[in-house]
C-alpha cells in the first residue's frame, strides 16, 4: 500500500490555460474523490467516482472542470480556461465502499493561477 | 445539508499542557464523523474516526474525542501535547451521497514551547 498520490505537486499557470491534474489512489480502492481546498479554509467537496462512473459533482464544479476516471484506476481533473479564483490545493481522496470506511488523501495538487 | 463548525480558528497551548478543540455539526441522521490533520504543504491525516457504539474514541498520537449527540459535537482533546502537534485540524462529518465529507473550517493550532 504506497498511499494516494498526486502529481504534479505544484502547478503554477498563466491566466487563461489549460492544466491537468492525476491521481493514483490506493490500488483495491474503488471509490475516488476530488476536494479543493482554499487558503485558510477547510477541504470542499468537488466529485467523486465508484469505479468508472461520475456519480456525483458538487455545483462547485462549473463547466470549465471536468473529470475523468476511465478505467476505474487513476483519475484526471482538468480546469480549462483558468482564472485567479481557481488558485487553491486539490486534493485527492480514495475509500473501499464496502460498509463504513474512512477516506484516505493524497499530498494535494498546488494551483497558482497568475 | 450538514455542516461542520469549528468556533476556534487559532488555538496557542504550551507544550505539556492539554488541548481540547471543539467541533459542531448538523445532520439530520446519525452522524458519521472524522477528524484529520494537516501539516503545512501536506494532505489530511485521519486522526480519528466516529461510526457508533462507544462516544469516546481513541485515535492516533494520543488523540480522543467524544461524541456528544445532545451537543451536537464531537470535540478532540489529548491531554498532553507536544510541539509535533502544531498543526491545522479538521472536523469532517460524512454525507449520504457516497460518502462525501464536509470539513469544518479548521483549527489551526500553535504550540509554545
Amino acid at each position: 500500500d504506497t498511499g494516494v498520490s498526486q502529481d504534479p505537486r505544484h502547478k503554477i499557470t498563466k491566466r487563461g490555460q489549460n492544466v491537468t491534474f492525476r491521481c493514483d489512489p490506493i490500488s483495491e480502492h474503488n471509490r475516488l474523490y476530488w476536494y479543493r481546498q482554499t487558503l485558510g479554509q477547510g477541504p470542499e467537496f468537488l466529485t467523486y467516482f465508484q469505479n468508472e462512473a461520475q456519480l456525483e459533482k458538487s455545483r462547485l464544479l462549473s463547466d470549465r472542470f471536468s473529470a475523468e476516471r476511465p478505467k476505474g484506476s487513476f483519475s484526471t481533473l482538468e480546469i480549462q480556461r483558468t482564472e485567479q479564483g481557481d488558485s487553491a490545493m486539490y486534493l485527492c481522496a480514495s475509500s473501499w465502499d464496502r460498509g463504513r470506511n474512512e477516506q484516505y488523501f493524497g499530498p494535494g495538487t498546488r494551483l497558482t493561477v497568475t | 445539508a450538514q455542516s461542520v463548525t469549528q468556533p476556534d480558528i487559532h488555538i496557542t497551548v504550551s507544550e505539556g499542557a492539554s488541548l481540547e478543540l471543539r467541533c459542531n455539526y448538523s445532520y439530520g441522521a446519525t452522524p458519521y464523523l472524522f477528524w484529520y490533520v494537516q501539516s503545512p504543504g501536506q494532505g489530511l491525516q485521519l486522526l480519528l474516526k466516529y461510526f457508533s457504539g462507544d462516544t469516546l474514541v481513541q485515535g492516533i498520537k494520543g488523540f480522543e474525542a467524544e461524541f456528544k449527540r445532545s451537543q451536537s459535537s464531537f470535540n478532540l482533546r489529548k491531554p498532553s501535547v507536544h510541539w509535533s502537534d502544531a498543526a491545522e485540524y479538521f472536523c469532517a462529518v460524512e454525507g449520504n451521497a457516497g460518502n462525501m465529507l464536509t470539513f469544518g473550517g479548521g483549527t489551526r493550532l500553535m504550540v509554545k514551547p
